[in-house]
């Protein structure tokens, strides 16, 4: 089965630049989303189709896919930006739905 | 405004079947391009996909689960109907229902419920 891999935990100071990676086989032949989780609460689409923002997402929150990786970014970083964020990738081939383990940011 | 909510019971015992009913408002699941996702969290662990429902009745199983899983939609009470059979203590999680983004290539959930917990134990 596909698997999505990320760092367990990204550190970052307020006002940097956090970037956050999921890894999976030839990720960039497939659509890649991100999902922002707080704590006890459900997550929220951040980021879909590789690089694209709902409506209401701040502009600091960016995406990039190619190759075998995609990355989330999200410049100037936020006290409010600190939680777990899971990458999820959709394969055209297979219609399948795959989310990765999870990176716990910690805004220090 | 899209809404979802999960309800169903919050303890099962092992080997018991599971039923998890979603009800949403704020969109059809009649309207073409449509769909409505299940999607588990055990505590302290990552977000799994289990199931997908569209709006012509087409449905998309994880393939780890797919045996044990069934979904059923009823477009006149907007509700989607999650079963999953043989409960282990390890199926343990809060369970979400999710509206899919429509109108982009892709799979992707924009507006989730507030999750339900269900914990297997005997």
């Amino acid at each position: 089965s596909y698997e999505l891999t990320q760092p367990p935990s990204v550190s970052v100071s307020p006002g940097q630049t956090a970037s956050i990676t999921c890894s999976g086989d030839n990720l960039g032949d497939k659509y890649a989303c991100w999902y922002q989780q707080k704590a006890g609460q459900s997550p929220v689409l951040v980021i879909y189709q590789d690089n694209k923002r709902p409506s209401g997402i701040p502009e600091r929150f960016s995406g990039s896919n190619s190759g075998n990786t995609a990355t989330l970014t999200i410049s100037g970083t936020q006290a409010m930006d600190e939680a777990d964020y899971y990458c999820q990738a959709w394969d055209p081939n297979t219609a399948d739905v795959v989310f990765g383990g999870g990176t716990k940011l910690t805004v220090l | 405004q899209i809404t979802l909510k999960e309800s169903g019971p919050t303890l099962v015992k092992p080997t018991q079947t599971l039923t998890l009913t979603c009800t949403f408002s704020g969109f059809a699941l009649s309207t073409s391009g449509v769909g409505v996702g299940w999607i588990r969290q055990p505590p302290g662990k990552a977000l799994e996909w289990l199931v997908l429902v569209f709006w012509d009745d087409d449905k998309r199983y994880s393939p780890s689960l797919k045996s044990r899983l069934t979904i059923t939609r009823d477009t006149s009470r907007n509700q989607v109907v999650l079963t999953m059979t043989n409960m282990d203590p390890v199926d343990t999680a809060t369970y979400y229902c999710a509206h899919r983004k429509v109108g982009v290539g892709g799979y992707y959930f924009d507006y989730w419920g507030q999750g339900t917990l269900v914990t297997v134990s005997s």
